[in-house]
């Protein structure tokens, strides 16, 4: 299995512009979770999904935040407007049956908002 | 709510010494604990996991973790490290739903 793939593994835009990251689980995994990564705030959950759904998406940081996730093999995070105070490295994580299972990580999508 | 807390920020050795990481978790009840490592450039990595039975956990590359209770604490320990062990390190918490991460301890292992 090829793993978590994330794209792009690096983006550069300036404030004000859509960003679109986007994340392929592992292949039959059922729980997708998005994080962001920053030196003062460490690693933070986004908003995670089981089968698709949505179901908790409280450390979204603000409405400029959106995730979606379509079908199982495909989800998107997308920054609209982007702000400097975004850039961060952006991880992708799935994984199978309950949540305490181990999560395998993408290799993230380094951001940053000029 | 439930925290994890990773007291040193950084951490410096040379090679061969041995390693102890702190972690506290602010949570009373069942808890499923993690330790994750990031080595430069790549994505996190499972490193050992707790979730009952046996509270001295073993895992990959030589690494232990032990769970003790009474303290809230599941600290990291190697006892010869090695320079390839240079990484950010992990502490994670599951309560219900959620994996809560601790700040990270970075580690440094000069040959």
């Amino acid at each position: 299995d090829a793993g978590v793939i994330q794209s792009p593994r690096h983006e550069v835009t300036e404030m004000g512009q859509e960003v679109t990251l986007r994340c392929k689980p592992i292949s039959g995994h059922d729980y997708l979770f998005w994080y962001r990564q920053t030196m003062m705030r460490g690693l933070e959950l986004l908003i995670y999904f089981n089968n698709n759904v949505p179901i908790d998406d409280s450390g979204m940081p603000e409405d400029r935040f959106s995730a979606k996730m379509p079908n199982a093999s495909f989800s998107t995070l997308k920054i609209q407007p982007s702000e400097p105070r975004d850039s961060a490295v952006y991880f992708c994580a799935s994984s199978l049956g309950t949540l305490g299972n181990e999560q395998f990580f993408g290799p993230g999508t380094r951001l940053t908002v000029l | 709510a439930q925290s994890v807390s990773q007291h040193n920020h950084h951490v410096i050795l040379s090679e061969a010494a041995s390693l102890e990481l702190g972690c506290n978790y602010s949570y009373g009840g069942t808890v499923n604990l993690f330790w994750y490592v990031q080595y430069p450039g790549q994505h996190l990595q499972l490193l050992l996991k707790y979730f009952s039975g046996d509270p001295l956990v073993k895992g990959i590359k030589g690494f232990e973790a032990e769970f003790i209770k009474s303290k809230f604490s599941f600290n990291l320990r190697k006892p010869s490290v090695q320079w390839s062990d240079t990484a950010e390190y992990f502490c994670a918490v599951i309560n219900t739903d959620k994996l809560i991460f601790g700040t990270g301890t970075r580690l440094q292992v000069f040959p």
